[in-house]
């Protein structure tokens, strides 16, 4: 089945604490991308990938890592989380990016106390 | 700079009511637009998508919408509403201009009662 897959889909975690949250594809698209969905705010992109080695910056990356070594990974690294990192967050796919819509993981609901 | 408003923050509907969800967006060259539903603790979903064309595009689920340039909106439409369509619905605009960024609206909220 042609899937996003997140992991994990919740997560709490003390201050400073660095953690990765990990998103795989298995549709061989070139574009992956991170946002975070917050109360009224809609869903914001945090990073994009057009590829391999290829990252940048989306509207709120401040606080945020990614790296992009394979294909089908695009991890999130928070190298020291904070409480307004609190949120919710998806990873999403696409075959050649906006032009064909992506296709969104799950989510990971990640606490940050 | 790229935006996507949309109005409504809540709309309740009876089922078997037409339904009508609103979106308006700030772009400087032809669009893609997109229309996403995300029920509880799910990811979201494609409902359809506009990039050039006609401008009435029809979507999984019934759904349909219609892209109006002069008004700058991309209104997402069902003829009949099932309670099934209970969601949050997401407009979202994408484009050469928007380099590969994609901009999502705020989100509308749909309840649909018996």
């Amino acid at each position: 089945e042609a899937q996003v897959t997140q992991n994990p889909r919740y997560l709490i975690t003390v201050t400073g604490k660095k953690l990765t949250v990990t998103c795989s594809q298995n549709m061989n698209h070139e574009y992956m991308s991170w946002y975070r969905q917050d109360p009224g705010l809609g869903l914001r992109q945090i990073y994009y990938s057009m590829n391999v080695e290829v990252t940048d910056k989306g509207d709120v990356p401040e606080g945020y890592k990614v790296s992009r070594k394979e294909k089908r990974n695009f991890p999130l690294i928070l190298e020291s989380p904070s409480p307004n990192q609190t949120s919710l967050y998806f990873c999403a796919s696409s075959f050649r990016g906006q032009t064909y819509g992506y296709t969104f993981g799950s989510g990971t609901r990640l606490t940050v106390v | 700079a790229q935006s996507v408003t949309q109005p409504d923050i809540h709309i309740t509907v009876s089922e078997g009511a037409s339904l009508e969800l609103r979106c308006n967006y700030s772009y400087g060259a032809t669009p893609y637009l997109f229309w996403y539903v995300q029920s509880p603790g799910q990811g979201l979903q494609l409902l359809l998508k506009y990039f050039s064309g006609d401008t009435l595009v029809q979507g999984i689920k019934g759904f349909e919408a219609e892209f109006k340039r002069s008004q700058s909106s991309f209104n997402l439409r069902k003829p009949s509403v099932h309670w099934s369509d209970a969601a949050e619905y997401f407009c979202a605009v994408g484009g050469a201009n928007t380099g590969n960024q994609f901009y999502f609206g705020t989100g509308t909220s749909l309840t649909v009662i018996p």
